[in-house]
């Protein structure tokens, strides 16, 4: 079936403009997470949504930061006024409920700011 | 607090066996995991391991869990080039869901 999906792969923006990325999970999985990859450095995580739960935001760097969940699926992040240091890689995951279960990656929005 | 910490580099030589360490903190981890990521693609599930369990075997990897130290390692028997990647450590704990925490990554390099 169908993986976890992203996009864009790729985004090219502006210091100070607004970018949305976007995560498709897999269907039926009720957990979702953002991740973002620096260049050399490791995974760091940002916002974990578990079914109707409120949202664990304490990854989410600065309040530039926002991310929603529209009807338990589809994920948006949005940065607000980007700055360099926001260029990364960032990583969407979603895995079904239940402690064992694995997380599933997309391939991730490479998003460079200029 | 969260934290799980792995080397950031490995290096062997092709045929060799490669062993990847990882600590962590939180003493409430459930499962422990390890993922790999190639040059360009998200992460990939290799395996992982019950926190009441000692060891896991699978094919050339064997994972051991030190819960009394907090201490995860990956052994790869028989390493080959194409085992080239970043290894995360992860640590699933509970939070009333649950959350996954990642390393930082090791990078393993094999030489030819």
């Amino acid at each position: 079936g169908a993986g976890v999906s992203q996009s864009p792969s790729n985004k090219v923006t502006e210091k100070g403009k607004d970018v949305e990325l976007r995560c498709d999970p897999i269907s039926g999985h009720t957990a979702l997470y953002w991740y973002r990859q620096s260049l050399g450095q490791g995974l760091e995580f940002l916002i974990y949504f578990q079914g109707n739960s409120a949202p664990d935001k304490s990854g989410l760097p600065s309040d530039r930061f926002s991310a929603e969940r529209t009807g338990g699926s589809v994920s948006t992040l949005t940065i607000q006024r980007t700055q360099q240091e926001d260029s990364a890689v960032y990583l969407c995951a979603s895995s079904r409920t239940g402690v064992r279960s694995p997380l599933h990656f997309g391939n991730g929005t490479r998003l460079t700011v200029t | 607090g969260e934290d799980v910490e792995q080397s950031l580099f490995l290096s062997v030589r092709e045929g060799d066996s490669s062993v990847i360490n990882c600590t962590y903190t939180d003493s409430s981890s459930t499962y422990l995991y390890w993922y790999k990521q190639e040059p360009g693609a998200g992460l990939q599930l290799l395996t992982y391991i019950f926190s009441n369990m000692d060891m896991k075997q699978d094919q050339r990897l064997t994972v051991l869990l030190n819960k009394k130290d907090k201490h995860l390692s990956l052994r790869i028997a028989d390493t080959q080039t194409g085992d080239s990647a970043i290894y995360f450590c992860a640590e699933s704990i509970d939070t009333g869901g649950f959350k996954t925490i990642f390393g930082a990554g090791t990078r393993l390099f094999v030489k030819a």
